[in-house]
C-alpha cells in the first residue's frame, strides 16, 4: 500500500542553521504531496504542497521539490528560527474511489535554539 | 475567517461512558474526515464522509461511530469507549483533492 517515510526525530538545531527533513513515499499512480506543520498544543497547519512531479512548494521561508525519480520530497529552510519548532508531517494524497486518501509520515520534530 | 472547531478540547471519562466530540466547519465543504494521533504511529484516519449522508471506514474506525447529517457538522461517538482510545483527535475538512486539509484544534481524550 501506500506510505510516507520521514527522517526520525528529534532534530535540534542553532537558529539561522540549515534545515533539512527528509521524506521518501511509496505510491501507485500519481500522488499529491504536502508538509503540514504542527505547533504545540495546536492542530496541523498546510505549510506547502506540490500537486505533479519537479513542482516546487514554498511557504513561510521553506520549499520542497517533488522528485518523481527518487521519490522524494524533502523540505528544506535556509534559516530557522526559534519560531520554527514543531513537529512537521509529510504526507500524501490520492484520488481514491472518489474520496481523497491521505498518508501521513509519522512526523519529525525540530526544536530550534537560540 | 475559515475554522473548523472542535468540542470539548479535553476529556477525561471512563470505560464504556457513551461520550461524542463534536466537529464544525464554516467553509461549505463537502469532505470532512476523523484522525487520531499517537505517539509513533503518527495520524491514522477513523472515518471520513463526502457528503451528507455518505460516510465511509478509513483505517481504524473500530469502536467508533460518526454521523453526517449537516453539510458543516461531522460527530464522533464512542459508544462504549476503551482505554486504547485514548488519543489526540482531529476533525480535518477539505475542499478537493489535493487542496489540503484544515484540521480542528484538537480534542485530548483520556479513557480511565
Amino acid at each position: 500500500g501506500d506510505s510516507v517515510t520521514q527522517m526520525e526525530g528529534p532534530v535540534t538545531l542553532s537558529e539561522e542553521a540549515f534545515l533539512t527533513i527528509n521524506c521518501t513515499y511509496t505510491a501507485t499512480g500519481y500522488p499529491s504531496l504536502f508538509w503540514y506543520v504542527q505547533y504545540p498544543g495546536e492542530g496541523l497547519q498546510l505549510l506547502l504542497k506540490a500537486t505533479k512531479a519537479d513542482d516546487k512548494g514554498s511557504n513561510k521561508g521553506f520549499e520542497a521539490t517533488y522528485r518523481k525519480e527518487t521519490t522524494s520530497f524533502h523540505l528544506e529552510k535556509g534559516s530557522v528560527q526559534v519560531s520554527d519548532s514543531a513537529v512537521y508531517f509529510c504526507a500524501l494524497s490520492k484520488s481514491q474511489g472518489g474520496s481523497e486518501k491521505l498518508v501521513f509520515g509519522k512526523g519529525t520534530k525540530l526544536t530550534v535554539n537560540p | 475567517e475559515a475554522q473548523v472547531t472542535q468540542n470539548p478540547r479535553y476529556l477525561i471519562t471512563v470505560t464504556g461512558k457513551k461520550l461524542t466530540v463534536t466537529c464544525s466547519q464554516n467553509m461549505n465543504h463537502e469532505y470532512m474526515s476523523w484522525y487520531r494521533q499517537d505517539p509513533g504511529l503518527g495520524l491514522r484516519q477513523i472515518y471520513y464522509s463526502m457528503n451528507v449522508e455518505v460516510t465511509d471506514k478509513g483505517d481504524v474506525p473500530e469502536g467508533y461511530k460518526v454521523s453526517r447529517k449537516e453539510k458543516r457538522n461531522f460527530p464522533l461517538i464512542l459508544e462504549s469507549p476503551s482505554p486504547n482510545q485514548t488519543s489526540l483527535y482531529f476533525c480535518a475538512t477539505t475542499g478537493g483533492p489535493y487542496m489540503g486539509q484544515f484540521f480542528g484544534p484538537g480534542t485530548r481524550l483520556t479513557v480511565l
